[in-house]
């Protein structure tokens, strides 16, 4: 079974720029969350997707963060302009619908924002 | 206050010790636990799942969940090497969030 893939895996950008991440989750996942992981701290959910819509963006920051899913299936998340702060590794995650404490991660986008 | 309070860690141990990880957490009503390990430049990979109170045993892995104590555990017996990785204790109100991680080395 083929795991959650993730694109680009390294990134760097300059502030004030825009970047694009891209995530294919498992076959037949419903659910699709990005998280933000910040060095030493856990994953923060950022959105979390049920097919199309969105469940939860409620830390998103919606000013410069964007997230789309279309189809149901694969997901982009964008940042325009991007801050000093938004260095960190961006990964994504799929669930099966109803289970959604089983969380498949792909192996993250590592962005550093000079 | 944070909803998941993870030890920090750093923990360096020898190969064949028993490592013991622990998180607290702030909301009683919480019913599900996780552990998350997580490898270097990799994602989170879930570990052990438990319900409500008890212990779950899966090979040298034991997590425990105390929930008058609002205090979970995960023990692991007979550490390898190959056990170096963070561990990321998660608990899921609608949505897991999870604590800061806890760095292990296994020493050969």
């Amino acid at each position: 079974e083929a795991g959650v893939a993730q694109s680009p895996r390294y990134k760097i950008i300059e502030k004030r720029q825009s970047v694009a991440f891209w995530c294919n989750p498992i076959s037949g996942h419903a659910t699709l969350y990005w998280y933000q992981q910040i060095l030493g701290q856990g994953p923060k959910l950022l959105i979390q997707f049920q097919n199309n819509g969105v469940v939860d963006d409620s830390q998103l920051p919606k000013d410069r963060f964007s997230a789309e899913r279309l189809k149901g299936v694969d997901s982009t998340l964008k940042i325009q302009p991007a801050k000093l702060e938004d260095s960190a590794v961006y990964l994504c995650a799929s669930s099966l619908a109803g289970e959604e404490e089983k969380l498949f991660f792909g192996s993250g986008t590592q962005l550093s924002v000079l | 206050q944070k909803e998941v309070e993870q030890d920090p860690g750093p923990l360096s141990v020898p190969e064949g010790a028993i490592v013991s990880l622990n998180c607290t957490y702030s909301n009683s009503a919480f019913q599900y636990f996780m552990w998350y390990r997580q490898y270097s430049r990799k994602g989170p990979e879930l570990l052990m799942y438990t319900y409500s109170s008890g212990n779950k045993e899966d090979g040298r892995f034991t997590a425990q969940v105390d929930k008058s104590s609002k205090y979970i555990s995960l023990f692991i017996r007979d550490s390898q090497p190959s056990d170096s990785a963070t561990y990321l204790c998660a608990i899921d109100d609608y949505k897991l969030s999870f604590g800061a991680g806890t760095t292990v080395t296994v020493r050969a």
